[in-house]
């Protein structure tokens, strides 16, 4: 299968601080991301979907200005939480799409486990 | 838009009990559907997926799920349980858009 690497895999920030989490897809190109978050016994939601090249879209309730996306090549995303608070500890998980692929297995990375303090 | 509704929010076995949680979806084009697992502490895994074809799929660890379309319905089986199987699980679609949409999750706990 496919190898996606997020990174950090756990991050504890100062509250009002920024924090970066990396997604590299690592043997294929993924033309679109999708960024997820799961809050504590919930299920994950999707928060953003970014196409190489272009503008990510959010979903309805996520802050665009406070979660930047950018996916600038067709291995690698960042998430950018900025201005953190506590209320942003959450479980953040990306979910590369393979480029060309029609029905294909859904891949993810391994999550970013955030705690803001 | 698509929905997903997993009807078991938690579940309580013994080992070698028998296992299904049931898994609703509502979309009215050509879906994927999914079930994930996620181990305590743990990112998630694929357990089995369903593209085309025998509506009957089997997966890892003994588990299978059964795509009924005109139930809009993809519930994961397995005929004994363990232990080890103590996990949350997820059931997942993707149709427009090729984002995947999660159902609530049940939380599997398996008595020793």
């Amino acid at each position: 299968g496919a190898v996606v690497s997020q990174h950090p895999s756990w991050v504890i920030c100062k509250s009002g601080t920024s924090v970066k989490i990396e997604c590299r897809s690592l043997d294929f190109q993924a033309t679109t991301m999708f960024w997820y978050r799961q809050f504590p016994k919930q299920s994950l939601m999707l928060m953003a979907t970014s196409n190489e090249g272009s503008k990510a879209t959010y979903e309805q309730g996520v802050e665009k200005d406070k979660f930047l996306i950018n996916h600038a090549s067709l291995t690698l995303s960042t998430l950018t939480v900025t201005s953190a608070h506590p209320e942003d500890s959450s479980f953040y998980i990306c979910g590369p799409l393979m480029g060309g692929a029609g029905n294909t297995e859904a891949f993810f990375g391994q999550g970013t486990r955030l705690t803001v303090v | 838009a698509q929905s997903v509704s997993q009807h078991n929010h938690h579940v309580i076995l013994s080992e070698a009990a028998s296992l299904e949680l049931g898994c609703n979806y509502s979309y009215g084009g050509t879906v994927n559907l999914f079930w994930y697992v996620q181990y305590p502490g743990q990112h998630l895994q694929l357990l089995l997926k369903y593209f085309s074809g025998d509506p009957l799929v089997k997966g890892i660890k003994g588990f299978e799920a059964e795509f009924i379309k005109s139930k809009f319905s993809f519930n994961l089986r397995k005929p004994s349980v363990q232990w080890s199987d103590t996990a949350e699980y997820f059931c997942a679609v993707r149709g427009a858009g090729n984002m995947l949409t999660f159902g609530g999750g049940t939380r599997l706990m398996v008595k020793p």
